[in-house]
Formats: structure tokens, sequence, C-alpha cells
């Protein structure tokens, strides 16, 4: 297990186009977990999955953005109708139990 | 923790030497955990200690180590004997408050470190 894998690593987007991120968390983690984060910033939490079920979702995650993990194993993030302050970094994170993450490289979004 | 708090935007040490990044933060649990992570130019981010709140014991990790202050709501590292490696930025940050053992960061201080 090469642990969290995040992709693509870069994307550029026109404004307005839709774009979709994966993550392949940790085989056995049932958590996961997606985070955005702005130059100069901490991480800011997105959404939390327990197996394929979304349980919480911040108030950041506007009605452009969806997630999903069907089957439980890898996820999509996906961004419609993009907009420049969605440029980010966007980070997965997996974990088996409370107290144990691994997170992935990230994805960052540049929005033109 | 519902909120996490560091102070110093910036913080440089000579190699070799040691220095201290702070944190404070805010939480209504009783259990939790808290974490200082190291997000080099990479961008990954790495975990470098781990402490759980219910232990008394500061945790250390090599030249890394806490100062863990429950009562003052205060989890501070120490990095000893400082390396040019150590040079990145930190976050520190924390669980409980919330549901699901979702991570809350603090905004992050730069290390540099000097040779």
């Amino acid at each position: 297990d090469t642990g969290v894998s995040q992709n693509p690593r870069h994307k550029i987007t026109k404004r307005g186009q839709n774009v979709t991120f994966r993550c392949d968390p940790i085989s056995e983690h049932n958590r996961l977990y997606w985070y955005r984060q702005t130059l100069g910033q901490g991480p800011e939490f997105l959404t939390y999955f327990q197996n394929e079920a979304q349980l919480e979702k911040s108030r950041l995650l506007s009605d452009r953005f969806s997630a999903e993990r069907p089957k439980g194993s890898f996820s999509t993030l996906e961004i419609q109708r993009t907009e420049q302050g969605d440029s980010a970094m966007y980070l997965c994170a997996s974990s088996h139990q409370e107290g144990s993450y691994t997170f992935g490289s990230g994805t960052r979004l540049t929005v033109v | 923790a519902q909120t996490v708090t560091q102070s110093q935007p910036e913080m440089s040490v000579q190699e070799a030497e040691t220095v201290t990044l702070s944190c404070t933060y805010d939480t209504s649990e009783s259990d939790y955990y808290l974490f200082w992570y190291k997000q080099p130019p990479s961008r990954q981010m790495i975990l470098v200690i781990r402490q759980e709140a219910y232990k008394q014991q500061n945790a250390t990790e090599n030249r890394f180590s806490v100062n863990f202050q429950k009562a003052a709501k205060s989890f501070s590292l120490k990095i000893s004997d400082s390396q040019l490696g150590d040079a990145a930025m930190y976050f520190c940050g924390g669980t409980g408050g919330t549901s699901y053992g979702k991570l809350t960061f603090g905004q992050g201080t730069i290390l540099t470190v000097h040779p």
C-alpha cells in the first residue's frame, strides 16, 4: 500500500468549467476526509465519509461542490461552474480510527 | 478542537539550536487528540507528533517534543538540534468538539532554519 493517492496533482481550468478530483485512500481505512487549503493558511474541513456514507459537510461546501464515495473505496470531489475563489489545494486524508490520519499530496486547482 | 490558534506566523532558528512553536486550542471535549504536522514545499502533510489528551505524559519523537498543558489548553512543539530539513510550515491541529474525528488546524507557522 503506497498511502493516500490523489489525482491529478495539478489542474488548471477556465472559470465556469467543471472539475473532478479523485482520492484513493489506504485500503483498510473506512474514514475519508476532504480539506481545502488556500495559500498560507491551514487546511479547512470540507466533508467526511464513513465507508460510503457522507456524514458531515462543512458550510464551506456550497451547492456547486459535491463529493461521493461509491462502495466506500475511492472518493471524488466535483466542483461545478468553477470560480476564481475555488483556486486552492484540495487535500484528502484517510483514517481507520480517530487520532490517526494519512494525508495525500493534494490536488492544486487554479481557476483562470 | 473547535478552534486552534498559532500566534507565530514565522519563526527562525540557527541550525543545531532549539526552537519552540506555540499553539493554543479550545474544545469542550474531555477526550481528544492534538497534532503537529509539517508541510514542506512539496505540500504533503507529514505527521510530526501526536498527543492523546487523556495522557499526562508529554509526547516525544526523537528531536521533537511537546509541552501539553491541558488546563491552559496549550500545546507547544519543541524542536531540538534543529536541522536544515526541519524548515517547513508547521500546523497545529486537534480533534474533539465535533463529530467523526475531523481535524481543525491553526493558521500555521513558517519555520526557517539558518545554517
